[in-house]
């Protein structure tokens, strides 16, 4: 059974870091591109970035690029992202998502269950 | 970028129901389209990809359909279990990934 735990949520300042982490099973990591994806409370659904299988191509949305990273360790099937200048409109719950392909497809086949991360002032 | 609308934004139904729920893209997306399926308090889920794909292990009851700029997901029979926000996503222009603002399904 797949399955994707994602860790390392908490509350934090403006302009603060946080690390979030994202523990993959049940199935061959390295075969598979990676997401995240987050959900402001009582909002939709934003995509926010995307790994390639490898981890040879990375991908961010406008709103982070430039304070966010992805990144991946495929010998502990790990997917992992790092946020830094944090802003109060990056508040949401941040889900882990396992791509369909190995290249980064768009189609989020399984989803963990989030981790909060609250920044405020 | 390419922008999703859905209609409509909410609807009452009652078990058993025939449901639809339209997504438009602001251009072409050929068939590069999602259909997710979130509970309250949950991840959400793929339903359908590429328009008209149903993901392993989804009942029947559901599909999609569409190409180009509009689409849609159909509930044959709604189910107890059915009563959740549903949400489109284009996989068009890798990697942006855009998704729809939801569609809510309520009891009627």
């Amino acid at each position: 059974e797949i399955h994707l735990l994602e860790s390392g949520g908490d509350l934090v300042q403006p302009g603060g870091s946080l690390r979030l982490s994202c523990a993959a099973s049940g199935f061959t990591f390295t075969n598979f591109a990676m997401n995240w994806v987050r959900q402001a409370p009582g909002k939709g659904l934003e995509w926010v970035s995307s790994i390639s299988n490898v981890g040879g191509t990375t991908y961010y949305a406008d709103s982070v690029k430039g304070r966010f990273t992805i990144s991946r360790d495929n010998s502990k099937n790990t997917l992992v992202l790092q946020m830094d200048s944090l802003r109060v409109e990056d508040t949401a719950l941040y889900y882990c998502a396992k791509d369909r392909g190995s290249w980064v497809r768009g189609v989020l086949d399984y989803w963990g269950q989030g981790a909060l991360v609250t920044v405020f002032s | 970028d390419i922008q999703m609308t859905q209609s409509p934004s909410s609807l009452s139904a009652s078990v058993g129901d025939r449901v639809n729920i339209t997504c438009r893209a602001s251009e072409s997306i050929d068939r590069y389209l999602n259909w997710y399926q979130q509970k309250p308090g949950k991840a959400p889920k793929l339903l359908v990809y590429g328009a008209s794909t149903l993901q392993d292990g989804v009942p029947s009851r559901f599909s999609g359909d569409g190409a180009g700029r509009d689409f849609t997901l159909t509930i044959s029979s709604l189910q107890p279990e059915d009563f959740a926000t549903y949400y489109c996503q284009h996989n068009y222009a890798t990697p942006r990934f855009t998704f729809g603002p939801g569609t809510k399904v309520d009891l009627k």
